[in-house]
């Protein structure tokens, strides 16, 4: 069984740095795309980054230069290290996997549950 | 970069009524790379509808998708007390576009 548990968020001051973790367990994180989206409160999805099967990565460029999307292999556990952050980053964070289904592009097919990240003073 | 626009935002309907949910692309996108995800509060996405029409696992055949080049829809033939909810297209790019979403909720 796929499944996706996050842990890392918590209450954070602008400015400060966050690593978000994301452990995998039914399938191999490096053998698949994974992203993060995240939802601020009550607004709607925001893709934010992506780690490639092969190690590329790429970035929403509202948190281009501030964050890196990376994974441990060993661990089958996603990572999102948060650095710089503003009120703005508020959000639940979700970690999501991509899977190309048929005569479909990637697509989010299984979802974590979910971390807040709320950046206040 | 694609934008995805949904109409309406609200959408206020009986159990048992039909629901119409609409998503327009601001250019022209593959229908392969569009996707439909439906959100209950508190929980996660799920994924309903790939390929534009395409059902996922276990998703029931009341949802159907359709459409192609800027115009997609979402069809809820019967709604069901479990899908009032906010729903999502989706478009697989260089970034991973969602639309703003669509509230579907009871009269």
């Amino acid at each position: 069984e796929v499944q996706l548990v996050e842990s890392g968020g918590g209450l954070i001051q602008p400015g400060g740095s966050l690593r978000l973790s994301c452990a995998a367990s039914g399938f191999t994180v490096s053998g698949t795309y994974m992203s993060w989206v995240r939802q601020a409160p009550g607004k709607g999805l925001e893709w934010v980054s992506l780690i490639y099967s092969g190690g590329a990565t790429d970035y929403a460029d509202s948190v281009k230069g501030r964050f890196t999307i990376s994974r441990d292999n060993s661990k089958n556990t996603l990572y999102l290290q948060m650095n710089s952050l503003r009120v703005e980053d508020t959000a639940v964070y979700y970690c999501a996997r991509e899977e190309r289904l048929a005569a479909s592009g990637p697509v989010f097919d299984y979802w974590g549950q979910g971390t807040l990240v709320t950046v206040s003073s | 970069e694609i934008v995805l626009t949904q109409s309406p935002g609200t959408l206020s309907l009986s159990p048992g009524e039909r629901g119409t949910l609409s998503c327009r692309a601001s250019q022209s996108v593959s229908s392969s790379y569009l996707a439909w995800y439906q959100q209950k509060p508190g929980q996660a996405p799920r994924l309903l509808i790939y390929a534009a029409s395409r059902r996922a696992t276990g998703i029931p055949d009341r949802f159907s998708g359709s459409g192609s080049g800027t115009d997609f829809t979402l069809t809820i033939s019967r709604l069901e007390p479990e899908d009032f909810a906010v729903y999502y297209c989706q478009h697989y790019g260089s970034s991973r576009t969602f639309g703003q979403g669509t509230k579907v909720e009871i009269k």
